[in-house]
C-alpha cells in the first residue's frame, strides 16, 4: 500500500485560507469516506483535527474544513492564524488496513 | 479523562529485544481499537498495525508485518509492541493510537499517546 500523496509544503498569510490535497485511489481515499487530518507540532503528538471527511472533533475551530472529490480529499484552512502552523497528514481507511499521507508543512508567512 | 501514556525513551543495541507499553485510562480499553504509528526522525507518520483488546484480533500494515508484534493485556488495560531482534532503523518515535467510535470517528486516531524515542545504535 503506498502512502497517500500529499504537497510537502504550503504556506499563507494570516487570515488567509491554505488548501492541502491527499491524493489516493479507489482502495482508500476515493473507496470509503473514512479519510481524516491530524495536525503535529514539533515535537508533539499528532492532534485529530477532521473525521470522516468533514467532521471536526469537539474543539477544533471552525477555521478547519474538510472535502473529497474522488480520490482526492482536502483540508482547508480559513482565516490563518499562526498557530496553524504544523505539520499536517491525512490518513485513510483501506480495508484492513490504514494509510497516511507524506505530510504537508504549513507555513504561516 | 480519556489517555494514553505510553513508557519510557529506549536505547538499545543492534539485535537485542525489546517491547514497549501504552496504558489507557478512562474508558473501557477493551472495546476500542489501539494501534501503532511510526515516525522515523524527521518524517512522516507510517500506521503499522492495529489491536481490538477484547479478542486481541490484530491487524498488521503489510508493510510492518512479520516485523513487530503487537499485543495487549486487557486486564491492565495495556497495549505493547515489540521486536524480536532491533536494527537501526527501527530508530523512531513511536505512538499508540485510540480509535474512535461512532460519536468520535470511525477510523480515525481521535487520542494518541505522548510517543515513545526508540533509539537503535551500536
Amino acid at each position: 500500500q503506498s502512502a497517500l500523496t500529499q504537497p510537502p509544503s504550503a504556506s499563507g498569510s494570516p487570515g488567509q485560507s491554505v488548501t492541502i490535497s491527499c491524493t489516493g485511489t479507489s482502495s482508500d481515499v476515493g473507496g470509503y469516506n473514512y479519510v481524516s487530518w491530524y495536525q503535529q507540532h514539533p515535537g508533539k503528538a499528532p492532534k485529530l483535527m477532521i473525521y470522516e471527511v468533514r467532521k471536526r472533533p469537539a474543539g477544533v475551530p471552525d477555521r478547519f474544513s474538510g472535502s473529497k472529490s474522488g480520490n482526492t480529499a482536502s483540508l482547508t484552512v480559513s482565516g490563518l492564524q499562526a498557530e496553524d502552523e504544523a505539520d499536517y497528514y491525512c490518513n485513510s481507511y483501506a480495508g484492513s488496513n490504514r494509510v497516511f499521507g507524506g505530510g504537508t508543512k504549513l507555513t504561516v508567512l | 479523562e480519556v489517555q494514553l501514556v505510553q513508557s519510557g525513551a529506549e536505547v538499545k543495541k543492534p539485535g537485542e529485544s525489546l517491547k514497549i507499553s501504552c496504558k489507557g485510562s478512562g474508558y473501557s480499553f477493551s472495546t476500542y481499537w489501539i494501534a501503532w504509528v511510526r515516525q522515523m526522525p524527521g518524517k512522516g507518520l507510517e500506521y503499522m498495525g492495529i489491536i481490538y483488546p477484547g479478542d486481541s484480533d490484530t491487524r498488521y500494515s503489510p508493510s510492518f508485518q512479520g516485523q513487530v508484534t503487537i499485543s495487549a493485556d486487557k486486564s491492565i488495560s495495556t497495549a505493547y509492541l515489540q521486536w524480536g531482534s532491533l536494527k537501526a532503523s527501527d530508530t523512531a518515535m513511536y505512538y499508540c493510537a485510540h480509535q474512535g467510535d461512532v460519536l468520535t470517528g470511525y477510523y480515525a486516531f481521535d487520542i494518541w499517546g505522548q510517543g515513545t524515542m526508540v533509539t537503535v545504535s551500536s
